[in-house]
Order: structure tokens, then sequence, then C-alpha cells
């Protein structure tokens, strides 16, 4: 089945840019997406990209997209602590990664 | 403030014993979604409904079934539990137009639920 995969965890200190990655197979994808989840809360959108775009930019993030391998990858600058939590990549059609649970040290 | 709400936010039940889950949206929202979700595994879509029709994964077992009475509220319904159904479950919803593919999931917190 197709799949989307990323790493699971993610340690950083504070004030250094943070950079999440994700891999996706399904080539048909218009839109991929990024959800942010925080603790006992569900999953909100941080942001997203269309596939005709290779980079989008938003205050602190940057979101690349590299159609040809499947990349895309999610740039926090100026991590903070408020900024731990786990994040979610995510397709179309509704598949998503499992998360990465980035931690943001002091 | 609008928002997807899901109750219980814990659920405990018996090995066979048949457990409903809740779930209720204020964005008057046409798409409502469940997805299943183990611990480091990403959120697994179970089903959704888009309005009344209800569009189900081919891989959800038949254990799993859903109803929508309405547009605001959305039910899962566990027959019988399994101890491998243990799991974090949950609900979405989207506003999806014709002829656009762009779909934001606006998510509840999930209701976490044990099988003992």
């Amino acid at each position: 089945g197709e799949d989307v995969e990323q790493s699971l965890f993610l340690s950083v200190r504070e004030g250094d840019s943070s950079v999440i990655n994700c891999t996706y197979t399904d080539s048909s994808s218009t839109y991929l997406y990024w959800y942010k989840q925080e603790p006992g809360a569900g999953l909100q959108l941080l942001t997203y990209i269309f596939s005709n775009m290779d980079m989008k930019q938003d205050q602190r993030l940057t979101v690349l997209l590299n159609k040809k391998d499947k990349h895309l990858s999610l740039r926090i600058a100026d991590t903070q602590t408020g900024d731990s939590a786990i994040y979610f990549c995510a397709e179309t059609y509704m598949r998503f990664g499992a998360g990465t649970r980035l931690t943001v040290k002091p | 403030d609008a928002m997807v709400i899901q109750n219980p936010r814990y659920q405990v039940t018996q090995f066979g014993k048949p457990v409903t889950l809740s779930c209720s949206q204020t964005l008057n929202h046409n798409v409502m979604y469940w997805y299943q979700q183990k611990s480091s595994q990403a959120p697994k879509l179970l089903f959704h409904y888009y309005d009344k029709d209800f569009n189900n994964e081919a891989d959800t077992p038949d254990n799993f079934q859903s109803r929508r009475p309405n547009t605001s509220f959305c039910f899962l319904d566990i027959r019988s539990p399994g101890l491998g159904d243990a799991a974090m479950y949950l609900c979405a919803t989207s506003r999806v137009g014709a002829g656009s593919a762009y779909n934001e999931q606006f998510f509840g917190p999930g209701t976490r639920l044990t099988v003992l």
C-alpha cells in the first residue's frame, strides 16, 4: 500500500532550526499538509503546500517539496519550547505519517 | 468557539462488549471522519461520511460500524471489541467543495479506548 514515512523523534536546542522530513508515495497528491499535535489536543493544521510549488514560507515555517523524490520537509526557524509537539505530514488522500515528536531543550 | 468534540475522552470496555464513541461538531462541515491511531503509528482512516454518503475503507474490519444521524453527530460503534482494538480514536471534519482537492481537516482531541 501507499505509505507516508517520517522519523519518530527529533531533539533540538531552543533557538536552533528544526527540520522534519517526510517521504510519501502517492504522486497524484495535489496538496500536502503538516499538522501539529500538542499534548491532550487534536491534530491542528499548521501549514500546507500545493503540489505545483517547490517552497512555501509562513513566518518561522518553511515547507520544501521535492516532487521528483516525493520528499517534503518542514523547517522551523528559531525553535521555541512552545514548538514541542508531534508533527504529522499528510497526503491529499487522508494518509498520515506516524508523526515526529519534536523536543526543544532550553 | 466552533469545534469538534469527542466524548468520552477515555473509555474502558470489556473484551467482546459493544462500545460506542461519539463525535459532534459545531463547524457545520459536510464531511466527518473516524481514524484509529495506535501508539507511534500513523492515524489510520476507518471510514468517512460525505454528507449522508458512507465511505468505508477497504481494510476496515466489519467489527467497526458508523452512524451519522445528522450533520452534527457521528458515532463509531465497535460491535465486539478485541484487545487489538485498544487505540486512540480520532474524529475529524472538513468542508469539501465540489471540484476542490484542498481538504483541511479539523480534529477532535480523541477518545482513548482500553479493552480489558
